[in-house]
């Protein structure tokens, strides 16, 4: 079955940076985009980038662009979110999300809690 | 940038029907799709393109999407059913989530 395993929760200090790990399986890398979402605590969903698992090329949030670098290794499945400068503000809970044809997010992952915090 | 509204909270009777909204400039134009979140849990699809139903999702899911509009409506609601739900549309290779809806059966 599809699935995306995330890395494990993370705590960094504020202007640190955190890279994390979405590992796919139970279908082709690269016939999908990976997305990565992250939601505050109460917070609603926010989107912040993708990758094209293909060719590498990416799109980001407007809201990151500067601090969110989003990468793939085709050869071991797995998608990754690094972001850089971070502040308490970014003390969330990070997605990886397959994206499917039709625009949407058939399969999650479970999610990363990263805790920024001096 | 493009937005999408989503009303704060909405609540039900089990047993009864709601319906949850989705607003968002010429929005039937954009593939619509909705996720249920739980509290602890990752969201989960419970309808894409619009109105389709994926695999394991239960009949009394539905949705339509037109003018301004999406409707996320559930049909004879269970306790089970309660939760956050999210719309999300995709725009100019960017993608855009509703604030949720939080959904209280009574």
């Amino acid at each position: 079955q599809v699935q995306l395993v995330q890395s494990g929760a993370e705590v960094r200090k504020p202007g640190a940076s955190v890279k994390l790990s979405c590992k796919a399986s139970g279908y082709s890398f690269t016939n999908n985009a990976i997305h990565w979402v992250r939601q505050a605590p109460g917070q609603s969903l926010e989107w912040m980038g993708w990758i094209n698992t293909a060719t590498g090329n990416t799109k980001y949030s407007q809201n990151f662009q500067g601090r969110v670098t989003i990468s793939r290794d085709t050869s071991a499945s797995t998608a990754y979110l690094d972001l850089s400068l971070l502040r308490s503000e970014d003390t969330a809970i990070y997605y990886c999300a397959k994206h499917d044809s039709g625009a949407y997010y058939g399969q999650w992952g479970q999610g990363t809690l990263v805790t920024v915090s001096s | 940038s493009y937005d999408l509204s989503q009303p704060v909270s909405v609540s039900v009777s089990p047993g009864q029907t709601v319906s949850i909204t989705c607003s968002g400039y010429n929005l039937e134009d954009k593939y619509v799709s909705w996720y249920q979140q739980r509290p602890g849990q990752s969201p989960m699809l419970v309808i894409c393109k619009d109105s389709e139903r994926p695999s394991g999702i239960p009949a009394r899911f539905s949705g339509s999407n037109s003018g301004n509009t999406a409707t996320l409506t559930i049909s004879g609601t269970q306790a089970m059913d309660e939760a956050d739900y999210y719309c999300q549309a995709w725009d100019s290779y960017t993608v855009v989530f509703g604030g949720g809806t939080k959904l209280t059966v009574l």
